[in-house]
């Protein structure tokens, strides 16, 4: 099945500073989704994002799925923004979504 | 809009002993999906319909058994409950109406068993 990988696996930030994530992915993909699981538990969908760039306030996502990665920007992080950060896609013609492992984001005041 | 609504919140078993989680979504939507989580990994799969009386088994379906009776309601049910079972379980729904389409997830289950 596809692979996918996260980095970093963990990250530090100081509030106000900005982070870039990566999601590497091994084959082709008609999804691709970036969550926030925050300190609750909760996921928060963030983007649906296979193809292109979107951007949602201080969160903005490319993805190049020619070159098979997806990038998360954080800018000016907030304590808010701590939590794990996952990268999911569903390969063409599959039907279920392929997690990474996420990357473990602190942000300290 | 409800979403996917998931219940219980949080639910502590014996071993051995057999429950339903339940899971309802209220936007139409043709897929859903179990997936589980174990602590500090992402999600894997363990069941997933497409329709009304249509599943099939994902990455990691021993130990439960799934029914899609109705378009709003995909319950997962664990028979003999083990230890290996705690996790967090999820549910999530898609559209079928168009290919690429994101899946919706609720809030989870917190499953101990002891």
């Amino acid at each position: 099945g596809i692979q996918v990988e996260q980095s970093p696996p963990d990250l530090i930030l100081q509030e106000g500073a900005n982070s870039t994530l990566r999601c590497n992915f091994s084959d082709s993909v008609n999804n691709l989704q970036w969550f926030h699981q925050n300190p609750w538990g909760q996921l928060i969908n963030l983007f649906y994002i296979p193809s292109g760039t979107k951007q949602n306030g201080r969160l903005s996502a490319t993805t190049v799925a020619t070159e098979r990665y997806s990038l998360l920007y954080i800018s000016s992080s907030q304590t808010t923004d701590s939590g794990v950060y996952f990268c999911a896609v569903e390969e063409n013609a599959g039907n279920m979504l392929t997690f990474g492992g996420g990357t473990r984001l602190m942000v300290k005041p | 809009n409800a979403g996917v609504t998931q219940t219980p919140k949080f639910r502590i078993l014996k071993i051995g002993q057999s429950m339903t989680l339940q899971c309802a979504q209220d936007m139409n939507h043709n897929y859903m999906y179990w997936y589980r989580q174990d602590p500090g990994m992402g999600l894997k799969l363990i069941y997933y319909s497409v329709g009304a009386g249509i599943t099939d088994k994902g990455e990691v379906p021993n130990g439960y058994n799934v029914s899609r009776s109705t378009t709003e309601d995909f319950p997962l049910r664990l028979e003999l409950a083990a230890p290996s079972q705690t996790s967090v379980y999820f549910c999530a729904s898609r559209s079928g109406q168009y290919y690429n389409q994101p899946q919706h997830f609720g809030d989870g289950t917190r499953l101990s068993i002891l």
